[in-house]
């Protein structure tokens, strides 16, 4: 399809496990995001690619998470020994950026709801 | 720090009704401004936008005026319709940062 596709849809795992999601952006979108949305909040950011790297990953909560974005293309999320406050809907976006600032229109996924159980 | 503060919902309107959903930000610098709108079952998406002070944004029906004054940029709508029943989050762009911060979302439910 045309849009950022991500997978799984649901996830639902044991709490000490290790999970994977993946998103596929827009073809040609340059920068990737993965924000966090908790119930009834609106998305926090996580981390922020251009290209292969990660220019911005401030909004990590700790080293447990994990982002890579090996061909500049798709990127997948890794959590490690998942604790139940992790469980919320991940969302990644793409963006064409110009190199001279983001526009802020971003392109989102309908994410990723990971439950830790 | 950095920061958005929108109405608390749901919100539950009659069709034709008017919207108001009220946005302010705390921010460094001069900040883009965004509504971003999530219909069920979809992922977020832009409504509209605005780049300076005094700017309109507008899309769909729906306008928001910057308010660099109030710190402001609240959504409106005329006249809403069962369509527009969806999760609408008041978002910004501050200086360098290349990531939104967005608020926390009003749900609105237009009825028919």
């Amino acid at each position: 399809g045309a849009g950022v596709s991500q997978t799984p849809s649901n996830k639902v795992t044991e709490k000490g496990k290790y999970v994977e999601l993946r998103c596929d952006p827009i073809s040609g979108h340059t920068a990737l995001y993965w924000y966090r949305q908790s119930l009834g909040q609106g998305p926090e950011f996580l981390i922020y690619f251009q290209g292969t790297g990660a220019a911005d990953d401030s909004g990590l909560p700790n080293d447990r998470f994990f982002a890579v974005r090996p061909e500049g293309s798709v990127s997948t999320l890794k959590i490690q020994r998942t604790e139940r406050g992790d469980s919320a809907v991940y969302l990644c976006a793409s963006s064409f950026s110009s190199g001279r600032g983001d526009t802020g229109e971003l392109f989102f996924g309908e994410g990723s709801r990971l439950t830790v159980l | 720090g950095n920061s958005v503060t929108q109405m608390e919902g749901p919100v539950t309107l009659s069709e034709e009704a008017f919207l108001t959903i009220n946005c302010t930000y705390t921010a460094t610098g001069y900040p883009s401004l965004f509504w971003y709108v999530q219909y069920p079952g979809e992922g977020l998406q832009l409504l509209l936008k605005a780049t300076k002070a005094d700017d309109k944004g507008s899309n769909k029906g729906f306008e928001a005026t910057y308010r660099k004054e109030t710190t402001s940029f609240h959504l409106e709508k005329g006249s809403v319709q069962v369509s527009d029943s969806a999760v609408y989050f008041c978002a910004f762009l501050s200086g360098s940062a290349r990531q939104l911060t967005f608020g926390s979302g009003t749900q609105l439910t237009v009825l028919p």
